[in-house]
């Protein structure tokens, strides 16, 4: 079975401007969460989508929004991109809720300058 | 807002010793799961943990869950180069089933 998968794995952008980050999850798995990890903070809690629902959400600004497609795979958008911003997003899929185990996608390095 | 602190920070030990890191919750746990990140990789499930007071064993790894579902240790054995990583524990809040990651433990073993 093939794992997590995010793209891309590597991203350099400007201040101000707009990314789209990418991730497929494992073959029948309906859950995707987001994460950014960062030195300083470890692991952040973005949202949660199951079937296309958001169905938790962290404590970020609403310049970081998801969307989950009908085939599960999920995009994560940051608009008005900050210094701030720098850090490994990380995906996750789960077969359902939060009683399920997560599997991790690499990652997508992003670096704002 | 609901936390999740986990100590010690960071941990040093020679090959051999043993090493447990402990979670607390603000508030009581559905469950809750531990994940190790090596260096450059990406977390990877270990475990996860429901009943109150439960106790699991993964070879040299022991996962306990507290009686108040609030608090959890993973303590791990003679310790060997390869454990070498950082050990997220994560708790599962109930009703919202929302994920909280503790701050990690980055556990070094020198040889």
């Amino acid at each position: 079975k093939a794992g997590v998968t995010q793209t891309p794995r590597y991203l350099i952008k400007t201040r101000g401007q707009q990314v789209t980050l990418s991730c497929s999850p494992i073959s029948g798995h309906r859950s995707v969460s987001w994460y950014q990890q960062t030195p300083g903070q470890g692991l952040q809690f973005l949202f949660e989508y199951f079937s296309e629902t958001q169905r938790n959400k962290g404590n970020f600004p609403g310049r970081f929004s998801g969307r989950q497609f009908s085939n599960s795979r999920s995009e994560m958008n940051v608009s008005t991109l900050e210094l701030g911003d720098s850090a490994l997003y990380l995906c996750a899929s789960s077969l359902g809720t939060g009683t399920n185990e997560q599997y991790f996608g690499p990652g997508t390095r992003l670096t704002v300058t | 807002g609901q936390q999740v602190m986990q100590i010690p920070q960071y941990q040093h030990v020679q090959e051999g010793e043993d090493f447990t890191t402990y979670c607390n919750s603000s508030t009581t746990l559905s469950n809750i799961q531990w994940y190790k990140q090596r260096p450059g990789g990406h977390p990877v499930f270990l475990i996860q943990l429901v009943k109150s007071g439960e106790v699991k064993k993964q070879k040299r790894l022991t996962f306990q869950f507290g009686e108040a579902k609030k608090n959890s240790s993973l303590h791990i054995t003679a310790t060997q180069t390869t454990d070498v990583g950082t050990y997220f524990c994560a708790g599962v809040t109930s009703g919202t089933y929302k994920y909280i990651f503790g701050t990690g433990t980055r556990l070094k073993v020198l040889a």
